[in-house]
């Protein structure tokens, strides 16, 4: 069964370094996007892209996150400069036409 | 307001129990409807969809959608144990590109 990918499924970095979390989404699907799960908390919208371009994003997604779909099947979040607070499951999740959101496993983020 | 609202539990059923969970929402403009499994540290595992109101069985699950009240419900039959997870309701609206979650409810069948 097609399923979203995602690796790392762990990442420890430092505060103020740059983190790129990547993404395969399921091969004929139109929607991406990115949400967050701090530990113990709701599964937040970070952002949606469809088209090579975002679609929409939430307060969340400041000026230290973008997205980017560098080719056909990949499809990254990086921060630039990352937070303590930027520590959270990451999960990307992907449709095609059809409103069923399907997700990946998560990366673990941890920013020490 | 929330735009979505689910106990947060936790809820604890013995084995076999019927379960029922719940959200309710705000935004009228919602017209699709999911529930979502999501075991400890994994992501969320789509378990049902339906649209706009109505009923929808799969299994031992039943998805109701009541619109006129913005309400929702998952119900659980034969409850197991491998259905201790949380529960997220999720919602979009017609064209709308965000899924809204509720913050799930926290589910342990007790053997």
């Amino acid at each position: 069964e097609p399923e979203v990918t995602q690796t790392p499924s762990h990442q420890v970095t430092q505060m103020g370094q740059e983190v790129i979390l990547r993404c395969v989404p399921i091969s004929n699907h139109l929607y991406f996007y990115w949400y967050r799960q701090i530990l113990g908390q709701k599964v937040e919208f970070l952002v949606s892209f469809y088209n090579n371009e975002i679609s929409e994003k939430s307060e969340i997604f400041d000026d230290q996150f973008s997205v980017e779909r560098p080719d056909g099947s990949n499809f990254t979040l990086k921060i630039r400069s990352t937070k303590l607070e930027d520590s959270a499951m990451y999960f990307c999740a992907s449709i095609r036409d059809d409103e069923k959101l399907f997700f990946g496993s998560g990366t673990q983020l941890s920013v020490l | 307001q929330k735009e979505v609202e689910q106990d947060p539990g936790p809820l604890s059923v013995p084995e076999g129990a019927i379960v029922s969970l719940n959200c309710t929402y705000s935004n009228s403009a919602f017209q699709y409807f999911m529930w979502y499994r999501q075991y400890s540290r994994k992501g969320p595992e789509l378990l049902m969809y339906t649209y706009s109101s109505g009923n929808k069985e799969d299994g031992r699950f039943t998805a109701q959608v009541d619109k006129s009240s913005k309400y929702i419900s998952l119900f659980i039959r034969d409850s197991q144990p491998s259905d201790s997870a949380t529960y997220l309701c999720a919602m979009s609206a017609p064209g709308g590109q965000n899924f809204v979650f509720g913050p799930g409810t926290r589910l342990s069948v007790l053997p």
